[in-house]
């Protein structure tokens, strides 16, 4: 069992459509990473929480810890959003780290 | 800064050859991470280092694997003997690390390995 799912692996989507990632985990943790991996292959760090909710353009974030469910969500999706997104959890034992096997994210224009 | 380096980008070699893959984290930046990511595997942690000292090393898959860091700016991951199931992706990461692992990570543009 891995202990960070995301869903949906695959998804397409219209461009200017509101887009969710869901990403569940299932060990504590200390703090939750929200990756994106670009077409050429590059990692970007988009965004680190560990309660709430964040905020970066049309880029939301937020976090359940008691659910152990984390959201990404892109507003008003463009075609250059088009990439992997991958959730990856701080485990508060042990400072493992944990990744999900990512969300193959195109937006058609 | 001109973000983290990594070198070098691409590398093809035989089965049994020695690689070493290189990374300059950004200057200030206290917390070093390896990575490789394959498609079967997705983003694995291999090792992270803490102020040049290895911290975490369970994620090394085997004494094949090697990484040091023997100064602030500098780390490298050795495979020795390399093998096919060595081919992956390998990124190399720094923090600022105020907050220990649970910083920000920033990530290099990543080294290609393919052993044939």
């Amino acid at each position: 069992k891995n202990e960070v799912e995301q869903s949906p692996q695959n998804l397409t989507a219209q461009e200017g459509e509101f887009i969710t990632i869901n990403c569940s985990y299932s060990v504590g943790i200390s703090a939750l990473h929200w990756l994106q991996q670009h077409p050429g292959g590059g990692i970007v760090s988009l965004f680190m929480l560990s309660s709430g909710k964040k905020k970066h353009g049309r880029l939301i974030a937020t976090i359940n810890i008691q659910e152990k469910h984390s959201s990404l969500h892109i507003t008003a999706s463009h075609p250059r959003d088009s990439a992997v997104y991958i959730c990856a959890v701080n485990s508060n034992t042990g400072n493992q780290f944990y990744f999900g096997t990512g969300t193959s994210l195109t937006v058609i224009p | 800064d001109a973000g983290v380096i990594q070198s070098p980008r691409h590398e093809v070699t035989e089965m049994g050859q020695e690689v070493t893959l290189r990374c300059k984290p950004i200057s200030g930046h206290d917390y070093l991470f390896w990575y490789r990511q394959t498609m079967m595997r997705g983003l694995e942690l291999l090792i992270y280092f803490n102020n040049n000292v290895p911290i975490d090393d369970s994620g090394m898959p085997e004494d094949r694997f090697s990484a040091k860091m023997p100064n602030a700016s500098f780390s490298t991951l050795k495979i020795q003997p390399s093998e096919p199931r060595d081919s992956a992706v390998y990124f190399c990461a720094s923090s600022l690390g105020v907050a220990g692992v649970r910083e920000t990570q920033y990530f290099g543009p990543g080294t290609r390995l393919l052993v044939l």
